[in-house]
């Protein structure tokens, strides 16, 4: 499997502090992306970091990627009510076909 | 801002019919993909499209599966003879990069009874 998992599996916080999620992988990978899915609907998509970069920013969201050791991170910081959701990595190899993980499942409390 | 549409949103269908999926993608995007995640599972690839072939495809579908681009905008998935570990929800998505970000829909529910 292309795949390995995330952690943690679950994350509660409380609004305004800072959430980190974390992903490894085993193969080789063109990209990660970083998806969120909010409860019954579908993936939208957040952040795309490619293999040759190591860190990447989108408004409260970092990024960083390390290929030696095969992970990333992403971090939403100044959290808010509306970021509770379950949030994917996704690598993608040849041909652009995703392989997610397992997911982290947020809740921020207000 | 343009996004990719499933219908129906919910499928309730008994074992052995068939089911269609039906996906809309965004107008100008080339490549299509289907997905699925069976409940508490990972998301799982099934199938991607481009210029009206088949690029690869998973494990999962095997010859009771097919996809279809019919016209200029619909992109479908049919499931010939249905099983109950084919219940899941259904994801299409779409890109106009190869190694950009995928726009995905909401997703069909199928559950086979």
């Amino acid at each position: 499997s292309q795949q390995g998992e995330e952690d943690p599996q679950a994350l509660s916080i409380q609004e305004g502090e800072n959430a980190t999620m974390n992903c490894s992988y085993k193969t080789s990978i063109n990209n990660l992306q970083w998806y969120r899915q909010n409860s019954g609907r579908g993936l939208v998509h957040l952040i795309l970091i490619r293999s040759n970069e190591r860190e990447k920013h989108s408004g409260r969201l970092r990024v960083t990627l390390d290929t030696s050791k095969k992970s990333s991170s992403l971090l939403i910081t100044a959290s808010r009510a509306a970021d509770t959701a379950s949030y994917f990595c996704a690598t993608a190899a040849y041909g652009n076909k995703l392989v997610f993980g397992a997911g982290t499942i947020l809740r921020v409390k207000s | 801002e343009p996004e990719v549409t499933q219908t129906p949103s919910h499928q309730v269908t008994q074992m052995g019919q068939e089911v269609i999926l039906r996906c809309v993608p965004i107008s100008n995007h080339l490549y299509f993909y289907w997905y699925r995640q069976i409940l508490g599972q990972k998301v799982e690839f099934l199938v991607s499209f481009y210029n009206n072939e088949i690029s690869e495809k998973s494990e999962i579908f095997d010859d009771q599966f097919s996809v279809e681009r019919p016209d200029g905008s619909n992109f479908t998935l049919k499931i010939r003879s249905t099983k109950l570990e084919d219940s899941a929800m259904y994801f299409c998505a779409s890109t106009t990069d190869l190694e950009g970000p995928q726009h995905f829909g909401d997703g069909t529910r199928l559950s086979i009874l």
